[in-house]
């Protein structure tokens, strides 16, 4: 069974402060997709990155970054210097590969609800 | 590419009386799934398709829920009889070979 983990509900942050979001992931996979996903007020969600399992390197994507540690089954999110436009839920998924008893399927962890003041 | 399409956006009715959610999934796309998102549960996986076979329904509530999917381009979820705690947002998404999964924009359902 794969269990997704967001330990954080709610996080408040002023502009321009950095902010994490952790998430931790449970999986009986050896290779495994985790995402991470944005649903701004409007309600969409949102893509913003796909993790391969085998990949460990950290990505960077302009003031987004993701930190993912396998040894600590972890794939922590920061923003840097976070903006109002930031604020929304983030949720954390996981899914298994092709030959894993989790193929095709998406685990959400509960999210964590972000807001940025100005 | 028009992403995943759902349909309708927002749909009010009655306890008891049925509901149909439709979803048009991306072409070419061989997985289709429902999710419901509540402030309760959150995001849940309610059934899930391979080339428009159900893999994996052990997420529906119960009997009152139903979901098929007639050919790669087409999918419903019906709810018959409806009731109040049926409310909440219902998700399409599909995705190729699970590579990668697109949400539709959602219809959030309200039972009165």
């Amino acid at each position: 069974a794969q269990k997704v983990t967001q330990a954080q509900t709610e996080i408040s942050v002023v502009e321009k402060e950095d902010v994490t979001l952790d998430c931790v992931y449970e999986t009986r996979d050896t290779t495994y997709y985790l995402f991470w996903y944005k649903q701004p007020p409007s309600g969409e969600l949102v893509f913003l990155i796909r993790r391969n399992s085998f990949d460990e390197q950290n990505e960077i994507s302009g003031r987004y970054s993701w930190n993912f540690r396998k040894s600590t089954s972890s794939f922590n999110f920061t923003i840097t210097a976070s903006q109002v436009v930031d604020s929304a839920v983030y949720f954390c998924a996981l899914s298994g590969l092709a030959g894993g008893t989790s193929y095709g399927k998406l685990t959400f962890g509960q999210g964590t609800i972000l807001t940025v003041h100005p | 590419d028009a992403g995943v399409i759902q349909s309708p956006r927002h749909e009010v009715t009655e306890m008891g009386q049925e509901v149909t959610l439709r979803c048009k999934p991306i072409s070419g796309h061989d997985y289709l799934f429902w999710y419901r998102q509540t402030m309760m549960r959150g995001l849940e996986l309610l059934i899930y398709f391979n080339n428009n076979v159900p893999i994996d329904d052990s997420g529906m509530p119960e009997d009152r829920f139903s979901a098929k999917m007639p050919n790669a381009s087409f999918s419903t979820l019906k709810i018959q009889p409806s009731e109040p705690r049926d409310s909440a947002v219902y998700f399409c998404a599909s995705s190729l070979a699970g590579h990668g999964y697109t949400f539709g924009s959602g219809t959030r359902l309200t039972v009165v």
